[in-house]
Order: structure tokens, then sequence, then C-alpha cells
């Protein structure tokens, strides 16, 4: 079985610059998760999705950031203008329903803001 | 909301020697408690989890522990190995809603050879 897959690996920007991430979860995973993981800290969840609708992003700072999940399927997370404390690692996760105990993350997506 | 801590954020072992890692969490609605290993470079992946009724669950040489009415669970890594050396992190959240976790800030453990 495929595992989430994320890219790109790696991405340095200048601040006030914009960036994008994209996931692709698991096959037949209806439930998407962005998190934030800052270096020395675990992860933080951004935004949940449940197919192609939201279901939590009371944490998504929605005057920089913001992510879609057009079909239900893959996901684009996206930061404009990004500052310098949005560097860190930006894991993507999945799991089989909104009812899980498990997730399953990528590889992540690591932010330099220079 | 919940709040979960993590100690200590770096442990140092000698292979073969025995690992300890603690969590304490504050919200009674958390009653599930899984920890994730996560290596260089790739994402967190589970390890074991545990429910609130149980106490304790071993799989192989690594075993958790919960005091549910301490609030604390415990990661118990025994005859450590150079490939158990990455950063471990515990969480809490409601059964069936991963969605709603809260994890620790992690612990690096290196196991010297």
């Amino acid at each position: 079985e495929a595992g989430v897959a994320q890219s790109p690996r790696y991405k340095i920007i200048e601040k006030r610059q914009s960036v994008a991430f994209w996931c692709n979860p698991i096959s037949g995973h209806a439930t998407l998760y962005w998190y934030q993981q800052i270096l020395g800290q675990g992860p933080k969840l951004l935004i949940q999705f449940q197919n192609n609708g939201v279901v939590d992003d009371s944490q998504l700072p929605k005057d920089r950031f913001s992510a879609e999940r057009l079909k239900g399927v893959d996901s684009t997370l996206k930061i404009q203008p990004a500052k310098l404390e949005d560097s860190a690692v930006y894991l993507c996760a999945s799991s089989p329903g909104p009812g899980a105990n498990v997730l399953t993350f990528g590889a992540g997506s690591r932010l330099t803001v220079l | 909301g919940e709040n979960v801590e993590q100690h200590p954020s770096t442990l140092s072992v000698q292979e073969g020697d025995s690992a300890v890692i603690k969590c304490t969490y504050s919200d009674s609605a958390s009653n599930y408690f899984p920890w994730y290993k996560q290596e260089l470079g790739k994402g967190p992946q589970l390890i074991i989890d545990i429910r609130s009724n149980v106490g304790e669950k071993k799989d192989q040489r690594i075993a958790v522990t919960l005091n549910k009415t301490a609030k604390h669970f415990s990661l118990h890594i025994t005859e450590t190995q150079p490939e158990d050396s990455a950063v471990y992190f515990c969480a809490a959240h409601p059964f069936l809603n991963a969605g709603k976790s809260t994890f620790g800030d992690g612990t690096t453990l290196t196991v010297k050879p």
C-alpha cells in the first residue's frame, strides 16, 4: 500500500513570498489533516478535511494560510505571504474516516523562510 | 483544551539498556493514548497505543503503562538497539477522534552502541 505522498520535500523562500505544498493521502482515506511541526515541538493541527469539506480549521491562520481539497482526494496548503515564524515542517496525514484512532503521516515538507 | 507534557526532552542510553519516557495529560475527555516514532526525515509512525480501560500493553520490546487517576502514561523500551534512536511523541485524544490529538513536544532518544 502506497503511503501518504507530499511534495516538495524542501522549500526555501524569502519572507513575504508565497509557497504551496501538495499532499496525496492513502487511497480510500476520506479524512485528511495538515499539521505544522516547529522544530523541537510536536505536530499541531492546522486543518482537517472530511472528503472535500472542512471539519476543523480553528487553528489555521486564515489571514495567510489557505487549504483546499477540491475533489476529496489530494490537497494543497498555501502560505501567502510567508513570515519567518512559518519556518517548520508541514505534515500531511490521513485516516480512513473521521472516527479513527491512528494517523498515517507523510514524510513532510520542510519550509525555511529567510 | 488538552495539554500534554512529555519528559525528558532528550535521553541517551547504552545499547541493551532500558529507556522510559513519561507523559502527563490534563483533559479527562482524553481516553486514547498513542505513541509515535519519528525517524530523521520521516513523518511520525504509530508504534503502540493504549485505551483508558487498560493499564498496560506490551508489544515485544515496547510497553506502555497508563495511570488514569494520575493522568500519567509512559513508554518503556527494553533491550534498546541503535535502530531505536529517533524522536518519540506521546499524544492524547478522545477515542475514535484522532483529529483532536494533542502531542507532547517529543523525546530524542539516542542509543549508543
